[in-house]
């Protein structure tokens, strides 16, 4: 059974610096690994997709690196804002549903 | 991209209630699945949901207590049966799962408090 783990479960810095988020897997079979970022009582918006062939992905101020052998992703925040205080969660596609992390909740401070 | 709508999105239900959760989706999908989040936890899949066929339960899941609909290939509903407070959670719907590169989306969830 796929395994998801997040770290660090919770994370706060001050406006501006740049940030790591970190996934590991146990299986490395994936079709492919997908970021989340969830506000508080809400749903879940997509924030990255990588394919399994692929070694990172960028989006604004985001990049994804996946590196499918060891079992890892790293999600990259850069110059941090209050408006990205959420919960970020990793996802992983095995073939059927995905498999959850508990997440890293964020914390961006003014 | 898919864009689901999930109602309602929050209610207080009593206990030993029922409470049905719809998901309509913007565009024909094969499967929906059904998650549960209880109170700082991730998520953790329910069951699949297939057009013209029951759906597939996760261990720990049964039909009598979360039956499952899917009338059509835009449609599905969750009812969450006979409640306690153990059933507070965030439920959510989501299409795009499954063998392939496809993304996945979800709805916007239901956050359910049981009293």
């Amino acid at each position: 059974k796929q395994e998801v783990t997040q770290i660090p479960a919770a994370l706060s810095v001050p406006e501006g610096e740049n940030l790591v988020l970190n996934c590991s897997f146990t299986d490395s079979a994936i079709y492919n690994l997908q970021w989340f970022r969830q506000d508080p009582g809400k749903g879940l918006t997509s924030l990255l997709l990588i394919q399994s062939s692929q070694r990172e992905q960028t989006s604004g101020r985001l990049n994804a690196s996946l590196d499918k052998s060891s079992g890892r992703s790293t999600l990259y925040i850069a110059a941090s804002q209050p408006g990205d205080s959420a919960t970020y969660l990793c996802a992983v596609n095995s073939g059927y549903a995905l498999n959850f992390g508990k997440g890293t909740s964020l914390l961006v401070t003014p | 991209s898919a864009v689901i709508s999930q109602k309602p999105s929050r209610d207080i239900c009593q206990r030993g209630t029922s409470l049905t959760i719809q998901c309509q989706v913007d565009s024909q999908v094969t499967m929906m699945f059904w998650y549960r989040q209880q109170p700082g936890q991730s998520l953790t899949l329910i069951a699949t949901a297939n057009q013209g066929s029951e759906a597939t339960y996760e261990s720990g899941f049964v039909i009598d207590k979360f039956p499952i609909s899917r009338p059509n290939l835009t449609f599905s509903t969750l009812t969450v049966s006979n409640m306690s407070p153990e059933d507070s959670s965030i439920y959510l719907c989501s299409v795009g799962q499954g063998a392939g590169d496809t993304e996945a989306f979800f709805g916007q969830g239901t956050r359910l408090t049981v009293v």
